[in-house]
């Protein structure tokens, strides 16, 4: 049971331009949801996270939109840079579980 | 420094052998995790331990066995390896629940 659901699978941007890439998730126990981003060869880096509390959260060019009646959260990636092509993973846990549910992946390419 | 540390960063190995993949971190943190990656990206939580003490096993089989001699080290040992363990493996840390997860730079596992 797939219990974070990410789209698209790949998404091509060209430079400037927003990207967007949706998360639904089923699990109403869910608290935390952090966005990471993945460079080859490397692991995930926390690139920002949001909690309930709050329905958007902005760092820099980066902002996660959150809807909680509709269980689905959204990162944007605003002025989009060919430095930001990357796989990007939504993940959530709740507290106690001790563990982060990984959406699939999102292959970004910034077109320069 | 390098926060989560992960020895090898590439494992080849035949079926049947046995291997072991090392992880420190230096940050403190009393929760330590491995995450299998799979040749689809996909980011699945193998075990979770909290001060030493197994706190998920997600239904990993037997022959995947995690040690932790004190909490700033989790090793994982894999039995007989198969064909299917190839995977890129990730140990991450966390100072508490539902906060930033650091990940190390992965270990790339083929079995040949």
């Amino acid at each position: 049971q797939q219990q974070v659901k990410q789209s698209p699978q790949s998404l091509i941007v060209q430079k400037g331009g927003i990207s967007i890439i949706n998360c639904a998730y089923e699990n109403t126990a869910f608290d935390y949801f952090p966005w990471y981003q993945q460079f080859p060869g490397k692991g995930p880096a926390l690139l920002i996270a949001i909690r309930p509390d709050v329905s958007e959260k902005k760092e820099g060019r980066f902002t996660i939109s959150f809807n909680k009646s509709a269980k689905q959260f959204s990162l944007h990636i605003m002025d989009s840079q060919p430095g930001d092509s990357a796989t990007y993973f939504c993940a959530a846990s709740s507290q106690g579980a001790q563990k982060l549910v990984f959406g699939q992946g999102t292959r970004l390419t910034i077109n320069p | 420094d390098t926060a989560v540390s992960q020895t090898p960063k590439y494992l080849v190995t035949q079926m049947g052998n046995d291997k072991s993949i090392k992880c420190e971190q230096n940050l403190g943190h009393d929760t330590m995790y491995w995450y299998k990656q799979d040749s689809k990206k996909f980011l699945k939580i193998m075990f979770s331990y909290n001060n030493k003490e197994l706190i998920i096993n997600e239904t990993v089989p037997n022959r995947f066995s995690p040690k932790s001699p004190d909490k700033a080290h989790l090793n994982l040992h894999i039995n007989s390896l198969e064909l299917g363990d190839s995977a890129v493996y990730f140990c991450a840390s966390t100072a508490r629940t539902n906060t930033e997860a650091f990940f190390g730079q992965g270990t790339r596992l083929t079995v040949v």
